[in-house]
């Protein structure tokens, strides 16, 4: 049962753009939220995170929002770089000590 | 290196035959976990440690799967009689603090091939 999905599994943007990442869950019992990035032939490298108590959190070109009441996050990237492109999971935790990760969306961006 | 350290980088193994992987987390921190990523998914829970001890093997599969850290530092992963199933990447992923926060800092993994 994925409690953390991603539905799309890829995604192209043109350098410059906003590239937008959807993340759906079904657990209302998570409260903190994370995203990471994953080159090829490399461990994912956290990217961003946000806790239950905000909505949104920004770092530089890295945007999370989320909304709670849908069970929905985004991660924005803008302006989007080639050097963004990568497979992006995003993760929850809540209970126990596990982190539930989705499938991933690689990000293409064209120069 | 500073970050986490996993060998082999790479493990083909015959159907049957038993495998240790080895993780080496960042100095100092308390919390270790193992994950399994398989082609085209995400990263599954297998267990965590804190400390020495295993506070939470849930993930294991079967008893086939076998995680310990004996000096709350260095992990091994081991798996008996393995089969095509496990193939897969394993993250290993240490971090400081308590768990359900922060950040999991991860290793590159290590590819297991099962023929």
């Amino acid at each position: 049962d994925q409690q953390v999905k991603q539905n799309s599994p890829s995604l192209s943007v043109q350098e410059g753009r906003i590239s937008i990442l959807n993340c759906d869950y079904t657990n209302s019992m998570f409260d903190y939220f994370l995203w990471y990035k994953k080159y090829p032939a490399e461990g994912p490298t956290f990217l961003i995170s946000i806790s239950s108590i905000k909505d949104k959190n920004e770092d530089g070109r890295f945007t999370v929002f989320l909304n709670k009441s849908a069970k929905h996050l985004s991660l924005h990237i803008v302006p989007s770089q080639p050097g963004d492109s990568a497979v992006y999971f995003c993760a929850a935790s809540g209970f126990g000590n596990q982190f539930y990760f989705g499938t991933g969306t690689s990000l293409t961006v064209i120069p | 290196g500073a970050g986490v350290s996993q060998t082999p980088s790479n493990k083909v193994t015959e159907k049957g035959k038993y495998v240790e992987l080895r993780c080496d987390p960042i100095s100092g921190h308390t919390a270790l976990y193992w994950y399994r990523q398989s082609l085209g998914q995400g990263p599954e829970f297998l267990i965590y440690f804190q400390g020495t001890g295993a506070a939470d093997d849930s993930g294991l599969p079967n008893d086939r799967f076998f995680a310990v850290r004996p000096e709350g530092s260095v992990s091994t992963l081991k798996i008996q009689r393995t089969e095509r199933g496990d193939s897969a990447v394993y993250l290993c992923a240490s971090s400081p603090g308590h768990p359900n926060t922060g950040e999991l800092f991860f290793g590159e993994g290590s590819r297991l091939t099962v023929l």
